[in-house]
């Protein structure tokens, strides 16, 4: 079993539509939670950060991590076609500041 | 807030040619580097990472290797190419203070022919 497990899709949706993005993990020593955007042939780009537990919010992105079942959530609100773009789920446990990255979700908006 | 600069931006090189690519941070001190390597449809493969000029771990055992001549430089190394080594190669920098998330650059797309 992979140390972090991420569906690649594609996931395709209408604009407009709210979007969830997931990611499931093992490694309970994993407090610190991370969501990247990379679109086609560019470097990944830091979208959200979490520490533990909980809900962040930022514009219409909300990050959730839920430790007691292992699983984490990116939901994008009113989707646009922009946010066409491959994310990744990234986490490390304290005191390692070396993540592990899910392998990514293809996510495709359509017009 | 930093930038991380990669170069070059794509390289198309014949089997047995040497490799040099090139990473260089602005805007924040002593941080850790690192260089990753994400195959089509893969993930993030970590290859090597840095906590301070000359000091380079390797996390995969391969024909690459690392070096870091300045604080704010990372330079990705190889003597004689392989198929296998074809790919998108990410420079990434954790800023110290932060607790985990890593900013990457833009990366280097590497065709071995």
């Amino acid at each position: 079993q992979k140390e972090v497990e991420q569906d690649p899709g594609p996931l395709s949706v209408p604009e407009g539509a709210i979007v969830s993005l997931n990611c499931t993990y093992s490694n309970s020593a994993f407090q610190y939670f991370m969501w990247y955007r990379q679109y086609s042939r560019k470097g990944p780009e830091l979208l959200m950060y979490t520490y533990s537990s909980g809900n962040k919010e930022d514009g219409r992105f909300t990050a959730q991590v839920d430790k007691s079942s292992k699983y984490i959530s990116l939901f994008i609100r009113d989707s646009q076609p922009s946010d066409s773009a491959t994310y990744l789920c990234a986490m490390s446990a304290g005191g390692s500041y070396i993540p592990t990255f899910g392998r990514g979700t293809s996510l495709i908006v359509h017009p | 807030s930093q930038t991380i600069h990669q170069w070059p931006a794509t390289l198309v090189q014949p089997v047995g040619s040497p490799l040099s690519l090139e990473c260089t941070v602005e805007g924040t001190s002593n941080p850790n580097l690192y260089w990753y390597r994400q195959a089509a449809g893969r993930g993030l493969q970590l290859l090597f990472y840095s906590v301070g000029i000359g000091q380079i771990s390797s996390e995969v055992p391969q024909n690459l290797s690392a070096s870091r001549p300045q604080d704010r430089q990372f330079i990705l190394s190889s003597k004689k190419l392989l198929l296998s080594d074809s790919g998108f190669y990410l420079c990434a920098s954790h800023p110290p203070g932060q607790k985990s998330e890593q900013y990457f650059g833009p990366g280097t797309r590497l065709t071995v022919t």
